[in-house]
């Protein structure tokens, strides 16, 4: 099925620093939603966005809705060990259908 | 509020058995999916239900899976008979009125 392209892939930082990740699509979306997965869990929703050109934070989290409505950009600040995980986008073009990205996984060296 | 819940959590079964996978949604969540989500992979959407109408199953293996959700609240999606390869995390997500995916905790099936 389709996927969004995510990256990157994976990284490894060092404990306070800044991480940035982002998706894009082929197609426009009117959602944008980030979740995290840590093993042997469901994805849990971090920052869910709803127009072009939003930007909203949770904690340490911030999201951004691309005004081309084509991407997202998720930012993490001050990275602590228990960000490691796995982060997802997922896109929504309004037909109740969420596109998934392939993932990027965090791993935090304390 | 209550969260997506799923049961069981863990389900070991041999190739060619049967086995079926329960969730309970947000309440008054509309649409609910079924995702398998493949080890390393993001989720891959098997059926999506609204109320109890089948919206999409374009990806759903029908020869060996079935799903359902007659009263428009709770769902199982049954995998009969099952192979190696169906070895995965089965997600159930419930979308809310302002277009908000939440998900369950998963069951992670091993096919033996």
């Amino acid at each position: 099925g389709q996927q969004l392209n995510q990256s990157p892939q994976s990284m490894f930082i060092q404990e306070g620093e800044d991480v940035s990740m982002n998706c894009t699509s082929s197609s426009i979306f009117n959602t944008w939603l980030w979740y995290k997965q840590d093993p042997g869990e469901g994805p849990v929703l971090l920052i869910a966005l709803y127009k072009a050109g939003e930007l909203t934070s949770n904690g340490r989290l911030t999201a951004q809705f691309g005004i081309t409505r084509k991407d997202s950009f998720l930012n993490i600040s001050a990275s602590i060990p228990s960000d490691v995980g796995i982060y997802f986008c997922a896109g929504n073009s309004g037909t109740y259908k969420y596109i998934f990205g392939t993932g990027t996984r965090l791993k935090v060296l304390a | 509020e209550a969260g997506v819940a799923q049961s069981p959590r863990y389900k070991i079964i041999e190739k060619r058995q049967s086995v079926a996978f329960w969730c309970n949604p947000i309440s008054g969540h509309a649409t609910l999916y079924w995702y398998q989500q493949i080890l390393g992979q993001g989720p891959k959407l098997l059926i999506q239900f609204q109320n109890n109408g089948v919206v999409d199953d374009s990806q759903l293996p029908k020869d060996r899976f079935s799903a359902e959700r007659l009263k428009g609240v709770d769902s199982t999606l049954k995998i009969q008979p099952a192979k190696l390869e169906d070895s995965a995390v089965y997600l159930c997500a419930t979308r809310s009125p302002t277009d908000t995916q939440y998900f369950g905790p998963g069951t992670r099936l091993t096919v033996l």
